[in-house]
């Protein structure tokens, strides 16, 4: 069981807009920067936002991240096909002195 | 660009060890944090172990914690994990990955590898 807590499954239709909660404490999100990842079947998970919501050179603009108090989100808008994958919030724990992941959500667009 | 490219995964038996390697290119390695992050098949992640730049201080999941061994070699430009007392449940894909920001282990990661393949099975 993670320590950030994620829903394991979310879906939405074409063009719509969809939210990913990550739920933790004040160890690690109350107190750390969040990550978010894309994870493509069988691929390495690739950076979609840092420093909670900052984007890489290269991600589209329809990501985006928030963060408050010791919960985090990461928003999809415009929701394509291409956007089905698992997703992944990550923070540095100050009690644990490690790094956890979320349980990862799973994306489905319909 | 950079590159990450692990290699040492293999079919091993329970409480054997092995070696991974992860070889960096195209960025300044002596200047960034290195990860060790797994996924069981089917599951998510999990981080295994991290390493500051210079190799002065490193942090373990407890999961792994007196059986495996981050190291680096800022000369070769190459991370290791030792992994010994290997058991059934280390069974994953394991990925190195870079910090995210310079002389910094606390914001997480920006580049994966590719991944390589542990499996521990009788």
């Amino acid at each position: 069981q993670s320590v950030l807590t994620q829903p394991p499954s979310t879906s939405g239709t074409p063009g719509q807009r969809v939210t990913i909660s990550c739920s933790g404490g004040r160890s690690n999100i109350g107190n750390n920067y969040v990550t978010w990842y894309q994870q493509l079947p069988g691929t390495a998970p690739k950076l979609l936002i840092y420093d909670n919501d900052q984007r890489p050179s290269g991600v589209p603009d329809r990501f985006s991240g928030s963060k408050s108090g010791t919960s985090a989100s990461l928003a999809i808008s415009g929701l394509r096909s291409e956007d089905e994958s698992d997703y992944y919030c990550a923070s540095w724990d100050d009690n644990l002195s490690g790094h956890l992941f979320g349980g990862g959500t799973k994306l489905t667009v319909l | 660009q950079v590159q990450l490219v692990e290699s040492g995964g293999g079919v091993v038996q329970p409480g054997r060890s092995l070696r991974l390697s992860c070889a960096a290119s195209g960025f300044s390695f002596n200047k960034y944090g290195m990860y060790w992050v797994r996924q069981a098949p089917g599951k998510g992640l999990e981080w295994v172990a991290v390493i500051w730049h210079d190799g002065s201080n490193k942090y373990y999941a407890d999961s792994v914690k007196g059986r495996f061994t981050i190291a680096r070699d800022n000369s070769k430009n190459i991370l290791y994990l030792q992994m010994n007392s290997l058991r059934v449940r280390d069974t994953a894909v394991y990925y190195c990955a870079r910090g995210l920001a310079v002389y910094d282990i606390l914001t997480g990661t920006d580049y994966w590898g590719q991944g390589t393949l542990v499996t521990v099975s009788s």
